[in-house]
């Protein structure tokens, strides 16, 4: 397997711009997470998907922040518009919830957006 | 917020065993006890994870305390590509808790 595909890996944007970022979670994964990642707040998680339905937003900032998951194997974070304060890197990750009660998230390389 | 207290670093020389601790005084009975590193630039990576008995797996061992209020994480023969920010999660897995947690991790330097 792949693994998690991420993409862009790197995004430049000006502010008040839209930006997407994409993710390919594992195939047969049924969860689906995504975290941003800076110096200030470290790693924290923003939203998650069960069977592509949100279950968690809690973490996302405001409403200039949305997440979709059309089907199970593509996800969208999008930022609009973007600003400056937007500027981390944002990983995707998913795992599978078996018949264990415990298991493990894997991530993708993460998508490093700057916003000027 | 975490529920985790990790020294903010530490080093090791190559080749010899790297001990990280974990104190999670508060961990009830359903949490278990994770471990992820992240290497820098990388995404997090699952190393290891136990309820209340020692694991051993290809990556590390996870010592638990027998009260559970304290882990170590112990990876053997550490190596320079092993230098990362390791992360101790404890996290609820039968009541929702599908979420992690990270807290500020432990630096680990190995040196040659």
């Amino acid at each position: 397997d792949a693994g998690v595909i991420q993409s862009p890996r790197h995004e430049v944007t000006e502010m008040g711009q839209e930006v997407t970022l994409r993710c390919k979670p594992i195939s047969g994964h049924d969860y689906l997470f995504w975290y941003r990642q800076t110096m200030m707040r470290g790693l924290e998680l923003l939203i998650y998907f069960n069977n592509n339905v949100p279950i968690d937003d809690s973490g996302m900032p405001e409403d200039r922040f949305s997440a979709k998951m059309p089907n199970a194997s593509f996800s969208t974070l999008k930022i609009q518009p973007s600003e400056p304060r937007d500027s981390a890197v944002y990983f995707c990750a998913s795992s599978l919830r078996g018949r264990l009660v415990s298991y493990e998230q894997y991530f993708g390389p993460g998508t490093r957006l700057t916003v000027t | 917020d975490a529920k985790t207290t990790q020294p903010p670093s530490m080093d090791c020389a190559e080749g010899r065993a790297a001990n990280l601790p974990c104190n999670h005084s508060t961990i009830s009975g359903n949490e278990y006890v994770y471990w992820y590193r992240q290497i820098h630039s990388q995404g997090p990576q699952y190393i290891i994870h136990g309820l209340k008995n020692n694991e051993t797996n290809e990556m590390a061992s996870l010592i638990i305390t027998e009260d559970r209020k304290s882990s170590t994480l112990i990876l053997p023969h550490a190596t320079l590509r092993d230098t990362a920010v390791y992360y101790c999660i404890v996290r609820d897995v039968l009541y929702n808790t599908d979420k992690l947690i990270f807290g500020t991790g432990t630096r680990l330097q190995v040196f040659p």
